[in-house]
């Protein structure tokens, strides 16, 4: 297992379009996190899986945004009519559940968007 | 709501000095805080703290948590250009989710 892995790592796209991120978690991982960093900011929450149930939202999400873990395993990340605004780099991450292990979040190298 | 503020916001050293790194919290339940190096991709795992006064350490990084002032510190000795990176502190609160609070982050700069 190589890690937590996204793609694509950078998209470019016009305000308007929708665009997809893949997230691929540790396989033992049953838990999966999607966050926002902004240029100088640190990563902020946006949605929590365990296993395919979304049990987590943060009020950062709005309707535009949706994420789905059908299966359990690989995760995506959906804008819909995209703002400059969303312009940020979107960071998956996964852990272990368990009392001490969940906290330790293995990041993947993110997905850099660039909304025009 | 969960806060987490680090100082400095950037800061620029020559190789062997020594930094230290702050990172103040609140949180509702606190479970843990941990440290993140993020350098130009995934951020990275360096510690998890969960007791007062216990030091962790890891070849030159080391940190310390006090609970009852509500602060850890990151202290990295003999600095190397290597260690060129942000530094991030985030909070776990005790909660099903365990989802992280991060602070903005210490921008470190080593200087050959």
């Amino acid at each position: 297992d190589t890690g937590v892995s996204q793609n694509p790592r950078h998209k470019i796209t016009k305000r308007g379009q929708n665009v997809t991120f893949r997230c691929d978690p540790i396989s033992e991982h049953n838990r999966l996190y999607w966050y926002r960093q902004t240029l100088g900011q640190g990563p902020e929450f946006l949605t929590y899986f365990q296993n395919e149930a979304q049990l987590e939202k943060s009020r950062l999400l709005s309707d535009r945004f949706s994420a789905e873990r059908p299966k359990g395993s690989f995760s995506t990340l959906e804008i819909q009519r995209t703002e400059q605004g969303d312009s940020a780099m979107y960071l998956c991450a996964s852990s272990p559940s368990g009392f001490s292990g969940a906290n330790v979040l293995t990041f993947g190298a993110g997905s850099r968007l660039t909304v025009l | 709501e969960d806060k987490v503020v680090q100082s400095p916001l950037s800061l620029v050293v020559h190789e062997g000095d020594t930094v230290t790194l702050n990172c103040s919290y609140e949180v509702t339940n606190f479970r843990s805080l941990l440290w993140y190096k993020q350098e130009k991709k995934a951020p990275t795992f360096l510690f998890m703290l969960t007791s007062s006064g216990i030091e962790k350490k890891s070849g030159r990084l080391s940190s310390i948590l006090d609970k009852k002032e509500l602060f850890s510190i990151l202290n990295i000795t003999a600095t190397q250009t290597g260690d060129s990176a942000i530094y991030l502190c985030a909070v776990a609160p005790n909660n099903a989710g365990n989802m992280l609070t991060f602070g903005g982050g210490t921008r470190l700069m080593v200087k050959p």
